[in-house]
């Protein structure tokens, strides 16, 4: 069974803060990792799609590393805002099969305070 | 960023009805997905469909659930006999291409099976 595990389940920071959290997955049958920001009531918006081991993406304030060989990937974000307040879910899409199934992990909850 | 979109946003049936629930994709996005997140748990991977066919399922996805096209564009999940514990966000997602390309996801219908 393939497991996807994220860290911290949830997280409450100060406006301004910078944060980090991981998002581990199965270093074999490696494909591709998902990073995903998902606010209440509201449809989870794709972030990155990672394939390269020390492939590190940006997308504003947020930033993703990822390494395959030890099966692990960090999202920063850097100063975080109110408007960063959601759930961050990592998904792993493993090598071979037919499609494109995704494998989620519990996502990690960040509450950012003003 | 593309959107899909989904309806209904709430749907409340008894137990031993059949719903569908319905999903308008990205246009020129070929591959569709369900998956479902039950309260508290991990979303997770139903069925996932190409040219008018199912490419992969998986075991949630039993003989009381299919998909379809049925005018070419919108995209449905039946539930034919709904359960108890078929309550759950149900997500429809629609990628362009089959292999790294980011799945988008609709905000989601909320099935409530009483």
């Amino acid at each position: 069974i393939l497991n996807v595990e994220q860290s911290p389940q949830s997280l409450h920071v100060q406006e301004g803060d910078s944060t980090n959290f991981t998002c581990s997955f199965p270093s074999s049958n490696f494909y591709a990792l998902h990073w995903y920001r998902w606010e209440t009531a509201k449809s989870p918006e794709a972030l990155f799609v990672m394939t390269l081991n020390g492939d590190e993406k940006k997308k504003g304030r947020i930033s993703a590393t990822l390494n395959t060989k030890e099966g692990y990937s960090y999202l920063y974000i850097k100063g975080s805002q109110p408007e960063d307040s959601a759930t961050y879910l990592c998904a792993f899409r493993p090598y071979g099969g037919a499609t494109n199934k995704l494998i989620f992990g519990t996502g990690t909850l960040l509450a950012v305070q003003p | 960023e593309p959107e899909v979109t989904q309806t209904p946003s709430h749907q409340v049936t008894q137990m031993g009805q059949e719903v569908i629930l319905r999903c308008v994709p990205i246009s020129n996005h070929l591959y569709f997905y369900w998956y479902r997140q039950i309260l508290g748990q991990k979303v997770e991977f139903l069925v996932s469909f190409y040219n008018n066919e199912i490419s992969e399922k998986s075991e949630i996805f039993d003989d009381q659930f299919s998909v379809e096209r049925p005018d070419g564009s919108n995209f449905t999940l039946k539930i034919r006999s709904t359960k108890l514990e078929d309550s759950a966000m149900y997500f429809c997602a629609n990628g362009r291409g089959p292999s790294t390309d980011t799945q988008y996801f609709g905000p989601g219908t909320r099935l409530t099976v009483l």
